[in-house]
């Protein structure tokens, strides 16, 4: 059965630095990967997905996510981070069985 | 086209009491499910479909029931709600199964609050 592990439960940032999300999976297969944002009392937008295409993944809002098999990582990354872009952050797995796994998320704290 | 939608989007039960979370979506999605999000945790998947007909087991079952009798709607029912039940619930749809990297779109939640 396929599982997925957020590293941090809060991340806090600088306004303009780089920020830096951790996501590990497990899974028999080849996964599907995501990840999802919740801003405050919304619901759940994607913001990128992986599907075997390429390993490095661009998705909305400058955000991007590099799918690293050996390592069973798929970090979310974005080079500068802003203001609107605290929310809380899922890495979510799925695999052949329709199961769909959410971590348990990481909240990213913006700083001015 | 709407999407997905949930209602009610607030409830407060007493313990012991029956109710059903609506779910529906005009997408022609064959994938449905239903998840909880609780502090800390994530969000749990409760029970999911993959078609009018079939649904089955997710994470944390216990205490909920599903059917599918049409593609659009997929109704959660709390037979005898506890307050270990206090929650959102968000109810999710895709084109197909998670296994085709499918993504999900989400409702709007519902909040339920069981004393």
């Amino acid at each position: 059965a396929q599982s997925v592990t957020q590293l941090d439960s809060h991340v806090s940032v600088s306004e303009g630095t780089p920020v830096l999300l951790r996501c590990n999976y497990s899974s028999s297969y080849s996964p599907s990967l995501f990840w999802y944002v919740q801003h405050p009392n919304k619901g759940l937008q994607l913001l990128l997905k992986y599907t075997s295409a390429a390993t490095l993944v661009k998705g909305i809002n400058g955000f991007e996510a590099e799918f690293k098999k050996s390592e069973t990582s798929f970090h979310l990354t974005k080079p500068s981070a802003h203001m609107s872009d605290a929310a809380e952050y899922f890495c979510v797995v799925s695999d052949r069985d329709d199961k769909i796994i959410f971590g348990k998320g990481t909240r990213l704290h913006i700083l001015p | 086209n709407a999407g997905v939608t949930q209602t009610p989007k607030f409830q407060v039960l007493k313990t012991g009491q029956s109710m059903t979370l609506q779910c529906a979506q005009d997408m022609n999605h064959e994938y449905m499910s239903w998840y909880r999000q609780d502090p800390g945790m994530g969000l749990r998947l409760i029970h999911y479909s993959v078609g009018a007909g079939i649904t089955d087991q997710g994470e944390v079952p216990n205490g909920y029931n599903v059917s599918r009798s049409t593609t659009e709607d997929f109704p959660l029912r709390l037979l005898s709600a506890a307050p270990s039940q206090t929650s959102v619930y968000f109810c999710a749809s895709s084109l197909r199964g998670g296994g085709v990297s499918e993504t999900q779109y989400f409702g709007p939640g519902t909040r339920l609050l069981v004393l």
